[in-house]
């Protein structure tokens, strides 16, 4: 089985500056990573995922993310937040060739002016 | 543009009661999920299905059930409603991807409180 840890439970930062969302993830086998977002009132939505190919994925809103197998992190980043990035964000983690997801905790970023 | 919508945004019932949640999607998706978000718990899986009138159970199915008559709709039926099963739930769809898992898209959620 697959598990998902989010290491910060609560992230807060300043606009414009940058932010680091960390997560970790034990598996005995492949994996594919994801990186959901869900803004105040809403559902999920995919901000980016690795299945395979370049350990730097680049996702929608100015987001990136780095697969680091050794370490098995998939720390998800931004170089200048905005008011609007104030959001929940979950990691999460499929076996390679599956379907189900297993999510992380949380993350809750408030932007603050 | 795709779709996921359930039923309510909000629900109030009664401990003990009958409690039906309900999901469509418009993408035409063989994969349907429900899960329930707590706070610092993330999302945890309840059951989900990969074809009509098939279902397979996920991590913490105790006190639920489902069902998937048709291929755009997915129920999550609670038999007997209790308080810890006051939650966040979310329904999601994809299509199968057995060679490479695909993006889940998820409604906006059903707050349900159980009293």
């Amino acid at each position: 089985a697959q598990s998902v840890t989010q290491l910060d439970s609560q992230v807060p930062v300043f606009e414009e500056a940058p932010v680091e969302l960390r997560c970790n993830y034990s598996s005995s086998v492949s994996v594919y990573l994801f990186w959901y977002v869900q803004y105040p009132n809403q559902g999920l939505q995919l901000l980016l995922k690795y299945l395979s190919g370049s350990t730097l994925v680049k996702g929608i809103n100015g987001f990136e993310a780095e697969f680091n197998k050794s370490q098995t992190s998939f720390h998800l980043r931004k170089p200048s937040v905005h008011i609007s990035d104030t959001a929940e964000y979950f990691c999460a983690v499929s076996k390679a060739a599956g379907n189900k997801l297993t999510f992380g905790g949380g993350t809750r970023v408030l932007v603050k002016p | 543009d795709v779709k996921v919508t359930q039923s309510s945004r909000y629900l109030v019932k009664r401990t003990g009661e009958k409690v039906f949640l309900e999901c469509v999607q418009d993408m035409d998706h063989e994969n349907m999920f429900w899960y329930r978000q707590d706070p610092g718990l993330g999302l945890r899986l309840i059951y989900f299905s990969y074809d009509v009138k098939m279902k397979e159970k996920g991590d913490i199915p105790e006190g639920y059930s489902v069902s998937r008559e048709k291929k755009e709709r997915f129920s999550l039926i609670l038999e007997s409603a209790s308080t810890n099963q006051t939650s966040m739930y979310l329904c999601a769809s994809s299509r199968p991807g057995l060679a490479e898992a695909d993006t889940q898209y998820f409604g906006p959620g059903t707050r349900l409180t159980v009293l």
